[in-house]
């Protein structure tokens, strides 16, 4: 089946400073990707839509200067947490959507973000 | 209005039996609804998925029941074991549009040898 690789599946940063999370499609052409935040035992919640070519789209509440979102190529989005906090420590998860295959969404194996 | 309610919190089924966990949603205008399983430390991994145009769709050990006029549907696992132990999750989307998936809670399976 169609894989989605996010990239480092493990950082830890120090407070203040960038952490940068690749999402790439591995042998499909997604047009739009997700980016999802869980902290533990949680459920998923939606940061933000990200469409290739174009400006992300943030869901309420979601800092846009903070989460910075690229989606440069149909293959790859990238997520920036810019000066990073503690309390952004959270499981980051991106998602994928298969444009070819219509309505079929996989998601990437997740990064923890750690920030000290 | 996009929110998707899902129950129970947590299940505990003997091996063999049939766990069952249920979904009920608002906004009419989603159209696809698919079921994730997560295990610790892992991204979700699509199991089944239904168009409200079926009623029942059927995969395996695992089978979506989908009721349109209450906004419901549920996920049946059959002959239920212990490597089905996760937490599963419903969710919601609007394939017409922004292809948004909105998760609900999540319900956590332990399935006891």
């Amino acid at each position: 089946g169609a894989v989605v690789s996010q990239h480092p599946s493990r950082v830890i940063c120090k407070s203040g400073t960038s952490v940068k999370i690749e999402c790439r499609s591995l042998d499909f052409q997604a047009t739009t990707m997700f980016w999802y935040r869980q902290f533990p035992k949680q459920s998923l919640m939606l940061m933000a839509t990200s469409n290739e070519g174009s400006k992300a789209t943030y869901e309420q509440g979601v800092e846009k200067d903070k989460f910075l979102i690229n989606h440069a190529s149909l293959t790859l989005s990238t997520l920036t947490v810019t000066s990073a906090h503690p309390e952004d420590s959270s499981f980051y998860i991106c998602s994928a959507r298969d444009y070819l295959l219509g309505d079929t969404i996989y998601f990437g194996e997740g990064s923890w973000l750690t920030v000290v | 209005q996009q929110q998707v309610k899902q129950s129970p919190q947590s299940l505990i089924v003997q091996k063999g039996g049939i766990s069952i966990i249920n979904c009920a949603y608002e906004n009419t205008a989603f159209d696809y609804f698919p079921w994730y399983q997560q295990f610790p430390g892992k991204g979700p991994a699509l199991l089944i998925a239904i168009r409200p145009d079926v009623s029942e769709k059927k995969e395996g050990r695992f089978t979506i029941s989908f009721n349109k006029s209450a906004k419901q549907f549920s996920l049946h696992i059959m002959d239920s074991q212990p490597g089905d132990s996760a937490t599963y999750f419903c969710a919601a989307s609007r394939m017409d549009s922004s292809y948004k998936l909105i998760f609900g809670s999540g319900t956590r399976l332990l399935v006891r040898p």
